[in-house]
């Protein structure tokens, strides 16, 4: 079964970027749709966006305009970036495999704390 | 939006007990209703797909039902490896996921 890791800094500052990689490993990346999911402390998920491995993207409209997902092939990883910053985009952030409408595989997810 | 409003949100529980979560749509949804297992510091885990298939691995004492409007996931035997929050989770064609708030079950 696929295996997914989140790396990225655990401390960015507000108005800054948030940017963060899922590397996969024990499968591969060339099918599905690879996405980024985030639970802010004590509260419940939220979808921010997903990327086919054809390079198609769909994002939260919540979210949209701050928020780019890209893949590389390649090197068997996928990013995300979230501009503009704020204290509450303060969260746990994870990266999954979905296809189907569901997420099948996550990584462990990374706290990622937005404060000067 | 169509909101899911998942129930209850924490239930306090013993070995052995029938577990019954529940997950209700603002409006009749499509059959894309999936369940996570989350276990603190781990990486959630999928248990249903599709309102009621199991996912590869997942014991048969989960279980999911249900169309419409309202969706039920229970666990027909409480295990001790079974304490955890559990989450609902639609998909609707938009594309946009939509999670439900959560169920923590406590001993």
């Amino acid at each position: 079964q696929v295996q997914l890791q989140e790396s990225g800094p655990g401390l960015v500052k507000p108005s800054e970027t948030l940017s963060l990689t899922c590397s996969v490993s024990s499968g591969s990346i060339s099918s599905d749709y690879w996405s980024w999911i985030r639970q802010v402390p004590g509260r419940g998920l939220e979808w921010i966006g997903s990327i086919h491995f054809g390079g198609n993207t769909d994002y939260n409209p919540s979210l949209k305009g701050r928020v780019t997902i890209s893949i590389d092939m390649s090197r068997k990883y996928f990013s995300l970036k979230l501009n503009s910053v704020t204290a509450a985009d303060t969260a746990f952030y994870y990266c999954a495999r979905s296809g189907g409408g569901t997420f099948f595989s996550w990584g462990q997810g990374t706290l990622v704390t937005v404060s000067s | 939006d169509i909101q899911m409003t998942q129930s209850p949100s924490s239930l306090s529980v013993s070995v052995g007990d029938r577990v019954t979560i529940t997950c209700q749509a603002s409006q009749a949804i499509n059959k894309y209703i999936s369940w996570y297992q989350h276990k603190p510091g781990k990486a959630p885990k999928l248990l249903i797909y599709e309102a009621s298939n199991l996912d590869v691995g997942v014991p048969s004492r989960f279980s999911g039902s249900g169309s419409g409007t309202e969706f039920t996931f229970t666990i027909s035997s409480l295990q001790p490896e079974d304490i955890a929050t559990y989450y609902c989770q639609h998909y609707d064609e938009l594309p946009m996921y939509t999670f439900g708030q959560g169920t923590k079950l406590e001993i």
